[in-house]
């Protein structure tokens, strides 16, 4: 069975510019997560989808980050403008309901 | 609010010895927690969970235990190998999918 996929592995950026990351869940997970997860710490909650509904979104920067799952599978989190504070791995995890979070590679971002 | 810590950030093993790696907790609230392996450049890998109304669960190689009178975790590794080496996430979860983590222990393994 495949495991969370993510894209890009790595990205690098210039201040003030846009970028967005992919994520397809493992088939079936209605659960999707979005962490940001800083050097030496560990993950921490962006937003938790279930099924296309975004249910727990509070600790998203609303100012200059976004994410959808329109159809209730893929993800995309963007952020626009990125900042220097940004740099960071961001990862994706999905679960059927609350059970066990599977996590993706993750996208680490360098702001510049 | 609901914070998971751990007690070392750093633990060093001889390959074949057993390994401890423990984890407090400040709120009860949990349902479950979890240990995450993390080797570098990858995502969690999740090793064995717990439920909140368990002491220990034994999985290959690995035993959690749950202390909840003094709200603590340890998660123990027998005949660590090299390729344990990597940070161990503990987390506290709800029924509803929110996880904790704390800070994370770097486990090393020397041959």
């Amino acid at each position: 069975e495949a495991g969370v996929v993510q894209s890009p592995r790595y990205k690098i950026i210039e201040k003030k510019q846009p970028v967005a990351f992919w994520c397809n869940p493992i088939s079936g997970h209605n659960t999707l997560y979005w962490y940001l997860q800083n050097l030496g710490q560990g993950p921490e909650l962006l937003i938790r989808y279930e099924n296309e509904e975004a249910v727990d979104d509070s600790q998203l920067p609303k100012d200059r980050f976004s994410a959808e799952r329109l159809k209730g599978v893929d993800s995309t989190l963007k952020i626009q403008p990125a900042e220097l504070g940004d740099s960071a791995v961001y990862l994706c995890a999905s679960s059927v309901r609350g059970d066990t979070q599977y996590f993706g590679p993750g996208t680490r971002l360098t702001v510049l | 609010g609901e914070s998971v810590g751990l007690h070392l950030p750093t633990l060093s093993v001889q390959e074949g010895d057993n390994s401890i790696i423990n984890c407090a907790y400040s709120n009860s609230a949990s349902d479950y927690f979890i240990w995450y392996k993390q080797e570098s450049g990858k995502g969690p890998q999740f090793i064995i969970d717990i439920r909140s109304n368990m002491d220990k669960r034994q999985g290959q190689r690995v035993t959690v235990l749950l202390n909840k009178t003094v709200k603590h975790l340890s998660l123990q590794i027998a005949a660590t190998q090299p390729g344990d080496s990597a940070v161990y996430f503990c987390a506290g979860g709800t029924s509803y999918g929110k996880l904790t983590f704390g800070q994370g222990t770097i486990l090393t393994v020397h041959p």
